[in-house]
């Protein structure tokens, strides 16, 4: 069975300080990852995602996502976090064929000045 | 206009009433799902369409039914609302042609149960 793992339930950092979100994933074949960001009173966003080849992926808004087999990750990293990142960030792994998404609990990121 | 639009945006129901959200999108896309959201719990699949004959069950897809009027509509039904059914729920689209393994998300129906 498909699941993802996001531990972190709320993070909080401070404008201008650089950003991890944890992700961990269980899947039986390899896997199609995702990043997706959801603002208050918006749907979800894609931020970035992962099917084969280079493992650290490049996604908008200046994230960036790292797949690490060995560790079942699929970390999200950002530099330099701005106010406007405020948001809820959610992991999701894919079937494909089927295109059954799976997708974590969430973590919610506060910036603070 | 939003590519993905659900309707209401907002519901306030009582128990046992039936209740139908409505899904409609102008991105051409064949593949239509409804997830639910709910606090620490993150979003569970209750149906998806990959076209207009083809429906499948979801993760939770008890106390819901769907129906695919065409490929762009999609709507979901409570036949008997229950308070537990209170949440957020999201229409999404894909496109199998064209990246399917991306979704598109509507803006949410906030549906309470009293």
């Amino acid at each position: 069975a498909q699941s993802v793992t996001q531990p972190d339930i709320h993070i909080t950092v401070s404008e201008g300080a650089s950003l991890e979100l944890r992700c961990n994933y269980s899947y039986g074949a390899t896997p199609y990852l995702f990043w997706y960001v959801q603002s208050p009173g918006q749907g979800l966003q894609l931020l970035l995602k992962y099917f084969s080849g280079d493992t650290l992926v490049q996604g908008i808004k200046g994230f960036e996502a790292e797949f690490k087999r060995s560790q079942s990750s699929f970390n999200l990293r950002k530099p330099s976090v701005h106010w406007s990142d405020a948001a809820e960030y959610f992991c999701a792994v894919a079937r494909i064929p089927g295109n059954q998404f799976y997708f974590g609990t969430g973590t919610s990121l506060t910036v603070i000045p | 206009d939003a590519d993905v639009t659900q309707t209401p945006r907002n519901r306030i129901t009582k128990t046992g009433k039936r209740i139908m959200l409505e899904c409609s999108q102008t991105k051409g896309h064949d593949r239509m799902y409804w997830y639910r959201q709910d606090p620490g719990l993150g979003l569970r699949l209750i149906y998806y369409s990959f076209d207009v004959k083809d429906i499948n069950k979801g993760e939770i897809s008890d106390g819901y039914s769907v129906s695919r009027q065409a490929q762009a509509k999609f709507s979901l039904s409570l036949e008997s609302a229950i308070p537990n059914q209170t949440a957020l729920y999201f229409c999404a689209t894909s496109d199998s042609q064209g990246g399917y393994e991306k979704l598109f998300f509507g803006s949410g129906t906030q549906l309470s149960v009293l």
